[in-house]
């Protein structure tokens, strides 16, 4: 069975601080893949950034980055220099590539609080 | 560029009455499509998948179907709703490395 746990329901930083949200994920699918999304209060989920098992280097989009640890199954997303508008639920998800088919499972989120 | 939309944005149903929400891709083929639940403060909740024109599969037995009539139309229904059947629902197509990308959500109420 696949599974992610995110144990922070709630976190906050200073702005223009760095963040890291925690992520630890279980999986007997030797292929996968990671994502983060951000859910600000509209509700529209943001994809944040990806990683896939097989990737040699941390992924890194713009403020975001995946510190991905495989042996120790842990997937967290550090948000350098926060803003303000970084306030949001931030979600967790993976994909099992060969055997979980079709579905992408989520974590029951963090929510950040950025403080001015 | 792909966009997805959704509508309606908000709902406000009785109980027992019927529900469609729709959710429409643009600037992709063959897209897979997902229908997710969100319950207030919690993750989200695959309800339906789709990898096809009349492919559905049902993720959590429950009184609400899906149906894709069109390549890029994913139909969300219920004949009777629940009082459970209130939450936030978000319709999702995959992209590269089936990164899924949403819509802006439908807000439903049931009273």
């Amino acid at each position: 069975a696949q599974k992610i746990t995110q144990t922070q329901p709630g976190m906050f930083v200073q702005e223009k601080e760095a963040v890291t949200l925690d992520c630890t994920y279980d999986t007997s699918d030797p292929s996968y893949g990671l994502f983060w999304y951000k859910q600000p209060s509209s509700g529209e989920m943001i994809f944040l950034i990806y990683q896939g098992s097989y990737d040699q280097q941390n992924a890194t989009e713009g403020r975001y980055s995946l510190n991905f640890q495989k042996a120790r199954k842990s997937a967290n997303l550090v948000i350098s220099a926060s803003q303000l508008g970084d306030s949001a639920m931030y979600f967790c998800a993976m994909r099992g590539l060969n055997t979980g088919g079709f579905k992408t499972i989520f974590g029951a989120g963090t929510r950040l609080f950025v403080k001015a | 560029s792909q966009t997805i939309h959704q509508w309606p944005a908000t709902l406000v149903q009785p109980v027992g009455s019927p529900l469609s929400l729709e959710c429409t891709v643009e600037g992709t083929s063959n897209p897979n499509l997902y229908w997710y639940r969100q319950a207030a403060g919690r993750g989200l909740q695959l309800l339906f998948y789709s990898v096809g024109i009349g492919q559905i599969s049902s993720e959590v037995p429950q009184n609400l179907s899906a149906s894709r009539p069109q390549d890029r139309q994913f139909i969300l229904s219920s004949k009777k709703l629940l009082l459970s059947d209130s939450g936030f629902y978000l319709c999702a197509y995959g992209g590269g490395t089936d990164t899924q990308y949403f819509g802006p959500g439908t807000r439903l109420t049931v009273l």
